[in-house]
């Protein structure tokens, strides 16, 4: 049973492009959370899908959306990049909102 | 706003004692605390959790403790071990279903 998985592993982007990363949940998990991560900081909740909707949303701006796909599986859409938004983003499934498991994150760079 | 604090930042301990961090939250609405260990450059991952309707919760050399009248939740990691070095993280699940964080803390093993 494979765990939680991300892609990209990494990413390089230039200020003003637009970014979409990639998370698939572990196996009968319905429920997919974003985090950003900076360098030495505990991660940041950006938003949480269920059911294909929105269910939570962090204090990120509207250049942050997602979506979620029958299957569970989920994307992270970010444009107009910031150098600002350079970190590391987790991704992390659940069963309900309780006992999370996360990807090993996609690391983004903005140049 | 609603917030989490963690103390200490560091903490670096003889092999074979034990380690305890401590956690703050300020939503007295929370019921949910789990706790994750985050080796460099990997995951966080979930090592034990405790909800609202529990004081204590142990598992081998790990243990949580809850008082929800302070409002606090603590770590406590006995016959520590060189793998136990890592940053550690509280969370608690606020009213909003969302996962606050602690800032964590470096444990350091001293063989």
């Amino acid at each position: 049973d494979a765990g939680v998985t991300q892609s990209p592993t990494h990413l390089i982007k230039t200020r003003g492009q637009q970014v979409t990363l990639r998370c698939s949940p572990k196996s009968g998990h319905d429920t997919v959370s974003w985090y950003q991560q900076a360098l030495g900081q505990g991660p940041q909740f950006i938003f949480q899908y269920y059911e294909e909707e929105e269910r939570q949303r962090g204090n990120f701006p509207d250049r942050f959306s997602g979506h979620q796909f029958p299957n569970y599986s989920s994307e992270l859409n970010v444009n107009a990049l910031l150098l600002g938004d350079s970190a590391l983003y987790l991704c992390a499934s659940s069963f309900s909102i309780y006992e999370q498991y996360f990807g090993p994150g996609t690391r983004l760079t903005v140049t | 706003g609603e917030n989490v604090e963690q103390h200490p930042s560091t903490l670096s301990v003889q092999e074979g004692d034990s380690a305890v961090i401590k956690c703050t939250y300020s939503d007295s609405a929370s019921n949910y605390f789990p706790w994750y260990k985050q080796e460099l450059g990997k995951r966080p991952q979930l090592i034990i959790d405790i909800r609202s309707n529990v004081g204590e919760k142990k598992d081998q050399r790990i243990a949580v403790t809850l008082n929800k009248t302070a409002k606090h939740f603590s770590l406590h990691i006995t016959e520590t071990q060189p793998e136990d070095s890592a940053v550690y993280f509280c969370a608690a699940l606020n009213s909003n279903y969302q996962l606050i964080w602690g800032a964590g803390t470096k444990l350091i093993i001293k063989p």
